[in-house]
């Protein structure tokens, strides 16, 4: 079992809707939670960080950690066709990114 | 435009080759880093420097070699040991190892003819 799983997708949602994308991990010690963008034959963008549990908004973005459930969730809102891509969860226990752990990306296209 | 410039966008190798990705970053950071990205997996990383002249292996080291001369640049070898080299290869850095945002370069498509 993967330390951390993530729905390959694809997700295809009309443009508008809500967005929901979420990753579970099975390592209760990850502390610090990353949501980035990549888009095809392109290098990942950081999204959202966060640290430990809560919520944090940033625009059309929301990103979710629940670690009683080990799920964090990233939320998009007015969904827009320039946001489809792939979006990688990231994880890890220090603040180190040479200990990051990614999921395999959750593909999302967003349709007119 | 600060950023991280990757070159070339794609490669090709023969078999027993040894093959170079070149990675530069205007951004004034200390750390950088190698991953390699197959479809379906995660990012996994190959090699990542603190500071000039050092390095250390990552997860997947066996059958790559990095050097850092310059704090600007981190070029990775895929070397004829590397058994299954066609992958996308990413370049990022990031302030320090105690950051752990990473800026990522566009990519090196490296595949076997």
């Amino acid at each position: 079992q993967k330390e951390v799983e993530q729905d390959p997708g694809p997700l295809s949602v009309p443009e508008g809707a809500i967005v929901s994308l979420n990753c579970t991990y099975s390592n209760s010690a990850f502390q610090y939670f990353m949501w980035y963008r990549q888009y095809s034959r392109k290098g990942p963008e950081l999204l959202m960080y966060t640290y430990s549990s809560g919520n944090k908004e940033d625009g059309r973005f929301t990103a979710q950690v629940d670690k009683s459930s080990k799920y964090i969730s990233l939320f998009i809102r007015d969904s827009q066709p320039s946001d489809s891509a792939t979006y990688l969860c990231a994880m890890s226990k220090t603040g180190t990114a040479s200990k990051l752990t990614f999921g395999t990306g959750t593909r999302l296209q967003v349709t007119l | 435009d600060g950023g991280i410039t990757q070159s070339p966008k794609y490669l090709f190798r023969k078999e027993g080759q040894n093959v170079t990705l070149s990675c530069e970053q205007n951004l004034n950071h200390d750390a950088m880093y190698w991953y390699r990205q197959d479809p379906g997996q995660g990012l996994r990383l190959i090699y990542y420097s603190q500071i000039v002249n050092d390095f250390q292996k990552g997860d997947i080291a066996e059958g790559y070699s990095v050097s850092r001369e310059k704090k600007e640049s981190f070029p990775l070898t895929v070397t004829s040991a590397q058994k299954n080299p066609t992958a996308f290869y990413l370049c990022a850095s990031s302030m320090g190892t105690g950051d752990e945002k990473l800026f990522f370069g566009s990519g090196t498509q490296l595949s076997v003819l």
